[in-house]
């Protein structure tokens, strides 16, 4: 099994709807984030949370919401899909230890909104 | 605001060629620094990390860090096709509780 799953891995859905995807690890790791991929942008933070009570912004979050029910689950949000928020959303982990570590990616999953 | 810059390609290099991929970077206090790999359409792979100034290798890898430039660079050695991706570089702050700040990626393409 995947250390990092995220569900689902695949997603269209009409304009307006309400979407959430889902991140669950097993690596035991504190930190958790999401991030979304265009073509040409890179991957740009939506939010991340060091720990269950600690949810903090990224630089592109209008338009989400996040839950951290749990140290191993995270989840995203997108309460009324538009178009312009079709994209590769990416969840990943790190853990805590030494000055700076790099991060465990998810899957991805390839939201359509039409 | 914090930036990390690549060029965004394509770099296409022969096989068997020394691929070299740079990356600069506008926080002065980044202390640690990451190479991703991404083929198309799946998730980034860390391959390198390297936190202080001078080379570190890896099988073919090889990562350099120059913090008076704010420069960080990857080559790969003996390029393959199978190396062919999108190469992003990351960095974070002296003390790690910020999250990392990528750059656009570069993509790579190692002819045959």
């Amino acid at each position: 099994d995947a250390d990092v799953t995220q569900t689902p891995r695949n997603r269209i859905t009409k304009t307006g709807k309400r979407i959430m995807l889902e991140c669950s690890q097993t690596k035991g790791h504190d930190r958790m984030y999401w991030y979304r991929q265009d073509p040409g942008l890179g991957l740009r933070l939506i939010y991340y949370s060091f720990d269950v009570k600690d949810i903090n912004k990224g630089e592109i979050s209008d338009g989400y919401s996040v839950s951290r029910q749990a140290q191993a689950k995270f989840s995203l949000s997108l309460e009324s899909a538009i178009p312009n928020q079709t994209a590769l959303y990416f969840c990943a982990t790190s853990d805590t230890t030494g000055t700076g570590v790099g991060y465990t990616f998810g899957s991805g999953t390839r939201l359509t909104v039409v | 605001q914090k930036e990390v810059e690549q060029n965004s390609g394509p770099l296409s290099v022969p096989e068997g060629a020394i691929a070299s991929l740079n990356c600069t970077y506008s926080d002065r206090v980044s202390q640690s620094f990451f190479w991703y790999r991404q083929y198309s359409g799946k998730s980034p792979e860390l391959i390198m990390s390297i936190y202080s100034n001078g080379d570190k290798e890896d099988g073919r890898f090889t990562a350099q860090l120059n913090k008076a430039s704010q420069y960080v660079s990857l080559l790969i050695r003996d390029s393959q096709p199978s190396d062919s991706a999108t190469y992003l570089c990351a960095v974070n702050a002296r003390s790690g509780n910020t999250p990392l700040v990528f750059g656009k990626g570069t993509r790579l393409s190692v002819i045959a």
